[in-house]
């Protein structure tokens, strides 16, 4: 069964230091989606990705946050400037865009801590 | 407010018991929603769609009703492995498709 992957499965920098989320959404799906998850509590919100563009963002993702699919598979979350309080799970979802439309999947997570 | 709301539990049942959950949420515009499972420090993993004309899944039944705006989740015959925290998801279907979560009802069930 195909699923997301995600690289790395964690990931500890220092602050202020820049740092790259990679993550290969299921093939020939259409919508592209980055969600963290801050320990203890829910998961929010933070891009969404359709057509090589961004289709939406949160409040959440700032000037220091970009999105990238480079190369038809790979889906990049970058953070320039990392924050103490960016350390989280990062998830990353694709959505196939068709007759599923609505159902997102969900790869492993990238979990973040920023020193 | 919150958009999704659901109680935290935990809900502690022992094996064979049946458990259900409650969500309501606020958007009366939300077109789509969802049951997901995540295990703890996992990625959370789609357990059901949820239907206006209720669904069933097993040992799972979903129900949605659109004029109270309130989700539903019932677990019959308990198993160890439904250990889990249930969150409740809702598609709010605008220009992006984002999904919206609850905080998540932690179940523990127990031999």
């Amino acid at each position: 069964e195909p699923e997301v992957t995600q690289t790395p499965s964690h990931q500890v920098t220092q602050m202020g230091q820049e740092v790259i989320l990679r993550c290969v959404p299921i093939s020939n799906h259409l919508y592209f989606y980055w969600y963290r998850q801050i320990l203890g509590q829910k998961v929010e919100f933070l891009v969404s990705f359709y057509n090589n563009e961004i289709s939406e963002k949160s409040e959440i993702f700032d000037d220091q946050f970009s999105v990238e699919r480079p190369d038809g598979s790979n889906f990049t979350l970058k953070i320039r400037s990392t924050k103490l309080e960016d350390s989280a799970m990062y998830f990353c979802a694709s959505e196939p865009g068709l007759e599923d439309i609505y159902t997102q999947y969900f790869g492993p997570g990238t979990r973040l801590t920023v020193l | 407010r919150k958009e999704v709301e659901q109680d935290p539990g935990p809900f502690n049942v022992p094996e064979g018991a049946t458990v259900a959950f409650n969500c309501t949420y606020s958007n009366s515009a939300s077109q789509s929603f969802f049951w997901y499972r995540q295990d703890c420090r996992k990625e959370p993993k789609l357990l059901m769609s949820v239907y206006s004309s209720g669904n069933e899944d097993g040992r799972f039944t979903a129900q949605l009703n659109r004029a109270s705006q309130y989700i539903s989740l019932l677990i019959r015959d308990s198993k160890l492995s439904d250990s889990a925290t249930y969150l409740c998801v809702v598609n709010e279907a605008d220009s992006s498709y984002k999904l919206i979560f609850g905080s998540g009802t932690r179940l523990l069930v127990r031999p």
